[in-house]
């Protein structure tokens, strides 16, 4: 069965100051790993998607994910925060299933 | 293009009342999920579909059932709700191809008192 940890339920940065959520995978086959974000009160949206063809991807705004076989991570990042950057973010993973299961998330706050 | 419409948006329901969520799509996209979201848990899955008159458990099932008689509908229903059932749903779909995103519906808001 596949599962995802996201570390950190909470991450505070300063605008400009570089994001980093961090996303650990399981998986018995190559995962399919996937993070959305989720803004109040609103649907969750997808950032960006690792499919095998490149292990750092990017993502919409300026977002990024490298993965990482060894580590069986597959962090997000962004060189310089924005206050519109303030959501809920989600790691998925889906591997040998159909099914598409999230981790906790973590909701990044940035200050001014 | 309305991707996927869940209804009702909000809801509230006694104890023991029974009620119907019904997400739909429209992208003839072959899987569709069904989401509960609570703080600090993230997104669970409650039940899935991969196809017209299918259905299976995803990792909390009890107390939902869910029925997908058309390929554009998935319904979940409450028989007898329970306050521990007040929560966000959310539903998704995606084509039939593990490497493809889940599109998701706006929630609805349910609470049960």
């Amino acid at each position: 069965a596949q599962s995802v940890t996201q570390l950190g339920s909470h991450v505070s940065v300063s605008e400009g100051a570089l994001v980093l959520l961090r996303c650990n995978y399981s998986s018995s086959v190559p995962p399919y790993l996937f993070w959305y974000v989720q803004y109040p009160n609103q649907g969750l949206q997808l950032l960006l998607k690792y499919t095998s063809a490149a292990t750092l991807v990017k993502g919409i705004n300026g977002f990024e994910a490298e993965f990482k076989k060894s580590e069986t991570s597959f962090h997000l990042t962004k060189p310089s925060a924005h206050m519109s950057d303030a959501a809920e973010y989600f790691c998925a993973v889906r591997g040998n299933t159909d099914k598409l299961i999230f981790g906790t998330g973590t909701r990044l706050q940035v200050f001014p | 293009n309305a991707g996927v419409t869940q209804t009702p948006k909000f809801r509230v329901l006694k104890t023991g009342q029974s009620m119907t969520l019904l997400c739909a799509q429209d992208m003839n996209h072959e899987y569709m999920y069904w989401y509960r979201q609570d703080p600090g848990m993230g997104l669970r899955l409650i039940h899935y579909s991969v196809g017209e008159g299918t259905t299976a458990k995803g990792e909390v099932p009890d107390g939902y059932n869910v029925s997908r008689l058309k390929k554009q509908n998935f319904l979940l229903g409450l028989e007898s709700a329970a306050p521990s059932q007040t929560s966000v749903y959310f539903c998704a779909s995606s084509p039939y191809v593990v490497n493809t995103e889940a599109f998701f519906g706006q929630g609805t808001r349910l609470t049960v008192v």
